[in-house]
């Protein structure tokens, strides 16, 4: 069954670094997404994309972040300057469209900043 | 404002002891609620998707119902294996890929 692939499992940064996650969506899904969960919280809305563009943004997704499709089958999320609050997993998700079809999520980057 | 509200945050069954779980929720208009799976350290697992009040869907031992304000995920006579964190999430009915909205889960452990 197809999944969504995400690297590094584990990614340990000094406080202030640049990080790049990376995910490889679901190969027919055309929407991709973001989201964070802090330890013992809920699952948070980071970003969507579309067609080369960002759909929608949460609060959250403040201009330390960005997201990128660089080739045909991966898609990235960089934070600039990294800061302790960023420390979470963070989430891949894909969906073949729009309407009420379910996003796949992948098993996650745990990022801990240091 | 959309939001999730799950019922208990944790619960503890023994093997073969049926129960629900709750999942309350406002949402300007909606356009799918969601049933996950997640275990420890890892993505959530899509179970579920109900889009109107009244529907029900099952798999297993895990049968999803939703009214206008609430949905259920009932379990019937739970294995050690369904032990995990149930996640419940709202996708509000708006133009586009609308992100999902989620709650905080209910920790279910399934005792042998």
């Amino acid at each position: 069954e197809p999944e969504v692939t995400q690297t590094p499992s584990h990614q340990v940064t000094q406080m202030g670094q640049e990080v790049i996650l990376r995910c490889v969506p679901i190969s027919n899904h055309l929407y991709f997404y973001w989201y964070r969960q802090i330890l013992g919280q809920k699952v948070e809305f980071l970003v969507s994309f579309y067609n080369n563009e960002i759909s929608e943004k949460s609060e959250i997704f403040d201009d330390q972040f960005s997201v990128e499709r660089p080739d045909g089958s991966n898609f990235t999320l960089k934070i600039r300057s990294t800061k302790l609050e960023d420390s979470a997993m963070y989430f891949c998700a894909s969906s073949p469209g729009t309407g009420n079809q379910p996003q796949h999520f992948g098993d996650g980057t745990r990022l801990s900043i240091l | 404002e959309d939001q999730v509200t799950q019922s208990p945050e944790a619960l503890r069954l023994q093997e073969g002891e049926s129960s629900s779980l709750n999942c309350s929720y406002t949402v300007s208009g909606l356009r799918g609620l969601f049933w996950y799976r997640q275990d420890p350290g890892k993505g959530p697992e899509f179970l579920f998707t109900l889009y109107s009040a009244g529907e029900e869907k099952e798999k297993e031992r895990l049968k999803a119902t939703l009214t206008k304000k609430e949905s259920f995920l009932h379990i019937t006579a739970p294995k050690p294996e369904d032990s995990a964190t149930y996640l419940c999430a709202v996708q509000a009915a708006k133009s586009g890929n609308t992100p999902l909205v989620f709650g905080k889960g209910t920790r279910l452990s399934v005792i042998a």
